[in-house]
């Protein structure tokens, strides 16, 4: 079964700290796709990236960074020099990559930032 | 490019009322599309998803119903709403099930 976890509910910073958020998965499949969405306070969920489970690299864009590791489980997303449009809840999901109905999204309970000025 | 568009954006009802909630996508042809319910402070729950016209599939037994008349067309309803049905509903898309999910902005009900 697919499971989601980010353990961290709520995380509040001062503006330009940097702030990583956890996100760990349980599947049993080999193939997988890995998600991570934000959701402003309009609440309207904006897609940030997709990373399938063959590729382990970091991936960078801006001042947003994700580190994969399959070893852990783990795919985490670190913003560089927070700043407060950079708050929001953010979600972590999981699917597997059978091109099937069976293959569907799975969210985490997301993660509320705050950035403080 | 393709959007997708949902309305209400806000909506009050009393207990008991019929709901319906649409959705449409544009720019894309056989998407799949999705309902999920964000209760107040929670995560993502998945109520129902849909492969193709008149194809829908309930991920949790509720009060709920949807139904795909059109291609790019996805309803929300219900014949009598409960004080439990409140939450902020969010319809999606995808081209295939598996991948990036693109939402909508969301309707955020209230049940009085």
């Amino acid at each position: 079964a697919q499971k989601v976890t980010q353990a961290q509910t709520e995380i509040s910073v001062v503006e330009k700290e940097d702030v990583t958020l956890d996100c760990v998965y349980e599947t049993r499949d080999t193939t997988y796709y890995l998600f991570w969405y934000k959701q402003p306070p309009s609440g309207e969920l904006v897609f940030l990236i997709r990373r399938n489970s063959f590729d382990e690299q970091n991936e960078i864009s801006g001042r947003y960074s994700w580190n994969f590791q399959k070893s852990t489980s783990s795919f985490n997303f670190t913003i560089t020099a927070s700043q407060v449009v950079d708050s929001a809840v953010y979600f972590c999901a999981l699917s597997e990559a059978r091109r099937s109905s069976a293959s569907k999204i799975i969210f985490g309970s997301g993660t509320r930032l705050s950035i403080r000025p | 490019s393709q959007t997708i568009h949902q309305w209400p954006a806000t909506l009050v009802q009393p207990v008991g009322s019929p709901l319906s909630l649409e959705c449409t996508v544009e720019g894309t042809s056989n998407p799949n599309l999705y309902w999920y319910r964000q209760a107040a402070g929670r995560g993502l729950q998945l109520l129902f998803y849909s492969v193709g016209i008149g194809q829908i599939s309930s991920e949790v037994p509720q009060n709920l119903s949807a139904s795909r008349p059109q291609d790019r067309q996805f309803i929300l309803s219900s014949k009598k709403l409960l004080l439990s049905d409140s939450g902020f509903y969010l319809c999606a898309w995808s081209v295939f099930m598996n991948t990036e999910a693109f939402f909508g902005q969301g309707t955020r009900l209230t049940v009085v």
